[in-house]
């Protein structure tokens, strides 16, 4: 079974300044996906980012980047420019890929980021 | 392009109580998730649908919990009788397909078992 594990319950950071998430993850699959989802207090979950483990080149989406480290089986965030609107709740998930059958998505516990001004 | 719409948002019950949530996805996606996510947790999965059949229920306590997704489009998750700790957020998700697709989430319902 895969687990995925994020060491920082909580983390701040100034506006403007950049902050890296951390998590790793355990898995006996060659190909599969990773994620960084963020959760606001709306609940709504949203994706920030994703990655192909078959894929070298790490994922970047605007201030959002990720440091995917396969034989370390590390996944780190980085965002930059942090802005308010960063606040939320991290999560990290994993999913094996499968060409047919189940598809969970399976979460870490979260790391909960708060953008001071 | 509509998200993934859940409702309620909140609800309330006594335990003992039955209660159910309602999820329609995104537009033609085939598959479907029900998460449940526990205070302090991340998410857990408790049913994953492909149009209308079940793949994935062995996290789904049957003794209490049912889903249903009719037509292949809404989706329903039941619980009956609830218990306290059935209090969480169930989340609804939906994909392209299964396998590679990312999957996308609704705002959740907020279930308080008293």
């Amino acid at each position: 079974a895969q687990t995925v594990t994020q060491s920082q319950p909580e983390m701040s950071v100034q506006e403007a300044e950049t902050v890296t998430l951390s998590c790793t993850y355990d898995t006996s699959e060659s190909n599969y996906y990773l994620f960084w989802y963020k959760q606001p207090p709306s609940r709504q979950m949203i994706l920030v980012i994703r990655q192909e483990a078959y894929k070298q080149q790490n994922a970047t989406e605007n201030r959002f980047s990720v440091n995917f480290q396969k034989a370390a089986k590390s996944f780190s965030l980085k965002i930059s420019d942090s802005q308010l609107g960063d606040t939320a709740m991290y999560f990290c998930a994993f999913m094996k890929h499968v060409y047919s059958g189940n598809t969970p998505l399976v979460f870490g516990k979260g790391t909960r980021l708060s953008v001071i001004a | 392009e509509a998200g993934v719409a859940q409702s309620p948002r909140y609800k309330i019950i006594e335990k003992r109580q039955s209660v159910a949530f309602w999820c329609n996805p995104i537009s033609g996606h085939a598959t479907l998730y029900w998460y449940q996510q526990i205070l302090g947790q991340g998410p857990k999965l408790l049913i994953q649908f492909q149009n209308n059949g079940v793949v994935d229920d062995s996290q789904l306590p049957k003794d209490r919990f049912s889903a249903e997704r009719l037509k292949g489009v809404d989706s329903t998750l039941k619980i009956q009788p609830a218990k306290l700790e059935d209090s969480a957020v169930y989340l609804c998700a939906s994909s392209l397909t299964q396998g590679t697709d990312t999957q996308y989430f609704g705002p959740g319902t907020r279930l308080t078992v008293l």
